[in-house]
């Protein structure tokens, strides 16, 4: 099916494991985008890219690392998982930058 | 301070009654002002975009954005049980400029 998908939905791991998060869309997009979004914070974009192997920092990139040798592809990583990226990780993409859709999201635990 | 700033809510509402959700922001180098509906536990899904001031209507929801206060509304009109959900305003001066509020929780009581 078309459309934009995540994996896996849910994931635990313990501080100092590195983690890798999976986005992939079927439709193209140029742009591709990565938020997290916590209580009393909403969504925060961590990196976005704007086509195959351009990739840029967002608000909060700090901790996370980013690829995209592929369009359809752009998988983030937490090097050394630490608390603080307990959360829920949006990945979105679209034709342009404004017209984002989000996939189902992956709820992250770092114990 | 944030940049952008949304209540939280929550807002509840009877069926058929006018809705009307509301952001404002401090950066005046915003542009593109998005809606986006978000139901528990899912991703956000875009509603409507505006692209500098202006109105801008489809179907039952409208948005509006005045720059010169730096406010933007969602209006929802004849509201539904299904239009429970959260609603996140979203703002953005550029690529990697994108900037959420937290999201005003709604609830339609039929």
């Amino acid at each position: 099916d078309a459309g934009i998908t995540q994996s896996p939905r849910y994931k635990i791991t313990e501080t100092g494991r590195q983690v890798t998060l999976m986005c992939h869309q079927t439709w193209s997009h140029s742009y591709m985008f990565w938020y997290r979004q916590d209580l009393g914070h909403g969504l925060r974009l961590i990196y976005y890219s704007a086509a195959a192997d351009i990739t840029d920092k967002g608000e909060v990139p700090d901790g996370y690392v980013v690829s995209r040798s592929k369009t359809e592809n752009f998988p983030l990583t937490l090097e050394s998982a630490t608390r603080s990226q307990t959360s829920v990780y949006f990945c979105a993409s679209g034709k342009t930058s404004h017209e984002q859709f989000f996939g189902p999201g992956t709820r992250l635990t770092v114990l | 301070q944030k940049e952008v700033e949304q209540d939280p809510g929550p807002l509840s509402v009877p069926e058929g009654a006018i809705v009307s959700l509301n952001c404002t922001y401090s950066n005046s180098a915003f542009q593109y002002f998005m809606w986006y509906r978000q139901y528990s536990r899912k991703g956000p899904e875009l509603l409507m975009y505006t692209y500098s001031s202006g109105n801008k209507e489809d179907g039952r929801f409208t948005a509006q954005v005045d720059k010169s206060s730096k406010y933007i509304s969602l209006f929802i009109r004849d509201s539904q049980p299904s239009d429970s959900a959260t609603y996140l305003c979203a703002m953005s001066a550029g690529f990697n400029k994108f900037y959420f509020g937290s999201g005003t929780k709604l609830n339609v009581k039929p």
